[in-house]
């Protein structure tokens, strides 16, 4: 069975600094992995992905995530937070099962305060 | 372009009525999921179709609860009898699924777009 764990209920960070959102996976083959944000009564947007290639992967706003395979981690990374950051971030593997199912995890609340 | 379309967008109903959830994937889109979040159980996949096809029901609770996707632009979630537990934010969400044929596996999919969800009440 694949999963993805969220250690962290909540992060908080002071603007400016920089923020890591951790996540770790367990999936057997090659993990194909994501993240989202999902702001208030909003649906979940796309960050970014990694399938194959760099580890360090670039998304939007500024984020970034570092693939890390003996580690099994994808944390979420940004150099400089800003308050607007403040949101409920997803991290998710997709399904090795075929088709585009994803296992999300359980979330993790960014509060990024001045 | 319009994202994922979801109505209504809240629901207050009582206990024992039906509830019909509803939702317009991205044009082109050829995969449909339904998903519910609550505190408690975070975001659960209910059922996902591929070309209008349930592939995955196996997270759909009970047998209260039903989906179809008649074509390609519309689906609708059903729960009936609906009960307080089933309060929760009910979301629509599409993506593109390359098939696997072309050679590219899973790193064609496209990410999933998600709409902005039907917040449903059950009193």
């Amino acid at each position: 069975a694949q999963s993805v764990a969220q250690p962290e209920d909540q992060v908080n960070v002071a603007e400016g600094n920089p923020l890591t959102v951790k996540c770790t996976y367990s999936v057997s083959g090659n993990p194909y992995l994501f993240w989202y944000v999902q702001y208030p009564n909003r649906g979940l947007q796309f960050l970014l992905k990694y399938i194959t290639g760099d580890n360090l992967v670039k998304g939007s706003y500024g984020f970034e995530a570092e693939f890390n395979k003996s580690q099994t981690s994808f944390h979420l990374k940004k150099p400089s937070a800003l308050v607007s950051d403040s949101a409920l971030y997803f991290c998710a593997v997709l399904f090795t099962g075929g088709g585009n199912k994803l296992t999300f995890g359980t979330g993790t609340q960014l509060k990024v305060e001045l | 372009d319009a994202g994922v379309i979801q109505s209504p967008r809240h629901e207050v109903t009582e206990m024992g009525q039906e509830v019909t959830l509803r939702c317009k994937p991205i044009s082109g889109h050829n995969s449909l999921f339904w998903y519910r979040q609550t505190m408690m159980r975070g975001l659960e996949l209910l059922i996902y179709f591929n070309n209008n096809v349930p592939i995955d029901d196996s997270g759909m609770p009970e047998d209260r609860f039903s989906a179809k996707m008649p074509n390609a632009s519309f689906s609708t979630l059903k729960i009936q009898p609906s009960e307080p537990r089933d309060s929760a934010v009910y979301f629509c969400a599409s993506s593109f699924l390359v098939r696997f044929a072309l050679g590219q596996g899973a790193r064609g999919n496209q990410p999933q777009h998600f709409g902005d969800g039907t917040r449903l009440s059950i009193l």
